[in-house]
C-alpha cells in the first residue's frame, strides 16, 4: 500500500495567519491527491482534488500544489472556522490511503 | 444540491453483522460510484472500498476482504455497506462518499456503529 505522511501532525496558528501542511507519498502518485477538512463531530469536507484543483464552493484561500511524491496545502488568512483536522488522500492506486491528519489549532 | 443521507446509529454484539445505507439525491446515481470510509474513535480516516453504481464493480481494502460487501440499488439510488463478524475494532463512524474520477466530492453525514457485548 502507498503510505501517506503528513507534517506537521499538529500546528498552532493565529487568526489571520497563513499556514502550509505537507503530504508525502511513499511512491509517485502523479497528481492524484485530494485534501479534506474535518471539523469536530462532522463528516470530512472535500477541498482540493488533482493536487491543485479547488472543489466547487471552496474559497480561494485554500490552495494546493505538488506532483509525484510531495504535496502541500496552503490556507491563507485563517479564520476561526478553519481550525480543524486536514487529511490528504492518494487516489492513484488501490487502496486509496489517507495521511494521518494534521490538527490545526488556534494559538 | 447533492445529498447523501445515511442510516442511523447501530449497536451490535461481537460476531454480528451490520448493514449501513446511503441514499443519494439530486444527481444521476448511476453516473458516479460510492466510496466507503470509516473512522475509529479519535483516529484517522480508513478507506474501505468502492462500488460502481453503473455496473456494480467493486474494490475492497485487503484487510476487510471477505468481511465487507458493498451493493447498490439503482431503483432507489441507495448504496449499502454490510460488514460481517464484527469485533470491537469495527467500532467507528462509517461514511459514504460520492466518487467521480476516483476522488470523493460529497460525503454522507456518517453512521456510528458500536460493537459491544
Amino acid at each position: 500500500d502507498i503510505q501517506m505522511t503528513q507534517s506537521p501532525s499538529s500546528l498552532s496558528a493565529s487568526v489571520g495567519d497563513r499556514v502550509t501542511i505537507t503530504c508525502r507519498a511513499s511512491q509517485d502518485i502523479s497528481i492524484y491527491l485530494a485534501w479534506f477538512q474535518q471539523r469536530p463531530g462532522k463528516a470530512p469536507k472535500s477541498l482540493i482534488y488533482a493536487a491543485s484543483s479547488l472543489h466547487s464552493g471552496v474559497p480561494s484561500k485554500f490552495s494546493g500544489s505538488g506532483s509525484g511524491t510531495d504535496f502541500t496545502l496552503t490556507i491563507s488568512s485563517l479564520q476561526p472556522e478553519d481550525f480543524a483536522v486536514y487529511y490528504c488522500q492518494q487516489y492513484d492506486t488501490y487502496p486509496y490511503t489517507f495521511g494521518q491528519g494534521t490538527r490545526l489549532e488556534i494559538k | 444540491q447533492v445529498q447523501l443521507v445515511q442510516s442511523g446509529a447501530e449497536v451490535k454484539k461481537p460476531g454480528a453483522s451490520v448493514k449501513v445505507s446511503c441514499k443519494a439525491s439530486d444527481y444521476t446515481f448511476t453516473n458516479y460510484g460510492v466510496t466507503w470510509v470509516r473512522q475509529a474513535p479519535g483516529k484517522g480516516l480508513e478507506w474501505m472500498g468502492w462500488i460502481s453504481n453503473y455496473n456494480g464493480n467493486t474494490n475492497y481494502a485487503q484487510k476487510l476482504q471477505g468481511r465487507v460487501t458493498l451493493t447498490t440499488d439503482t431503483s432507489t439510488s441507495t448504496a449499502y455497506m454490510e460488514l460481517w463478524s464484527l469485533t470491537s475494532d469495527d467500532t467507528a463512524v462509517y461514511y459514504c462518499a460520492r466518487e467521480q474520477y476516483n476522488w470523493n466530492d460529497f460525503w454522507g453525514q456518517g453512521t456510528l456503529v458500536i460493537v459491544s457485548s
